[in-house]
């Protein structure tokens, strides 16, 4: 059983086009991330969600909007693609309870990229 | 605020041979640490973590690492790698807190030559 997936998990497309990408945690988890690796295989995080509430808004471009219709789901869209956005794109999940340690489960990734 | 710095981008090593990756960190809060193994094309896999308690900590596939408060250090080490072992691997670091965001290390190559 999948416990982080995402969808697509490649993506290739014009530039200013519009594209999303899902993630869905089947953990039971109330803490969801997205997170950016570069070509260098640097992550970092972008966006975190704690039940359906933005709590972690790094400096993203407002190009992109991540959406968050439940615990489980957390939605990546991104306007306006540039060649800048290609990259693998990471959703994590995680438990806020005390026994978590913020230890974080990751999907497979998506690769975006961009022509 | 944390950071976590991994001195070696490459580390490459013979099978059975032993290898250690460093990993420093740094950070005015108690912190949790943690090494994640990232296989070529696929998604990070936790390997081990610290929380409180023991200094060695034992993860999967015989890897380990020890934290070292004083030196500000979580190196991970295994006696004896396999050609399988070959991937990337994270160091990070979260501050003690139930919403704390998780700081990764810029990762170390481990390439294991037959």
């Amino acid at each position: 059983d999948t416990a982080v997936s995402q969808t697509p998990k490649y993506l290739v497309t014009q530039m200013g086009n519009d594209k999303s990408i899902k993630c869905e945690q089947n953990l039971g988890h109330d803490t969801m991330y997205w997170y950016k690796q570069d070509s260098k295989k640097f992550l970092k995080i972008m966006f975190s969600y704690n039940n359906k509430e933005l709590i972690i808004n790094e400096t993203v471009p407002n190009r992109f909007s991540p959406k968050s219709p439940d615990k489980a789901h957390l939605n990546l869209h991104i306007n306006s693609l540039e060649l800048g956005d290609s990259a693998v794109y990471f959703c994590a999940s995680s438990s806020s309870g005390a026994e978590s340690y913020n230890e974080q489960f990751f999907g497979p990734g998506t690769r975006l990229t961009v022509l | 605020a944390q950071s976590v710095t991994q001195l070696d981008s490459q580390v490459p090593v013979f099978e059975e041979a032993p290898v250690e990756l460093r990993c420093n960190y740094s950070s005015s809060v108690s912190v949790y640490l943690f090494w994640y193994v990232q296989y070529p094309n696929q998604g990070l896999q936790l390997l081990l973590k610290y929380l409180s308690g023991s200094t060695l900590v034992k993860g999967i596939n015989g890897f380990e690492a020890e934290f070292n408060k004083s030196q500000t250090s979580f190196h991970l080490r295994k006696p004896s790698v396999h050609i399988s072992d070959t991937a990337e691997y994270f160091c990070a670091v979260s501050g003690v807190g139930n919403t704390d965001k998780l700081i990764f290390g810029t990762g170390t190559r481990l390439q294991v030559f037959p």
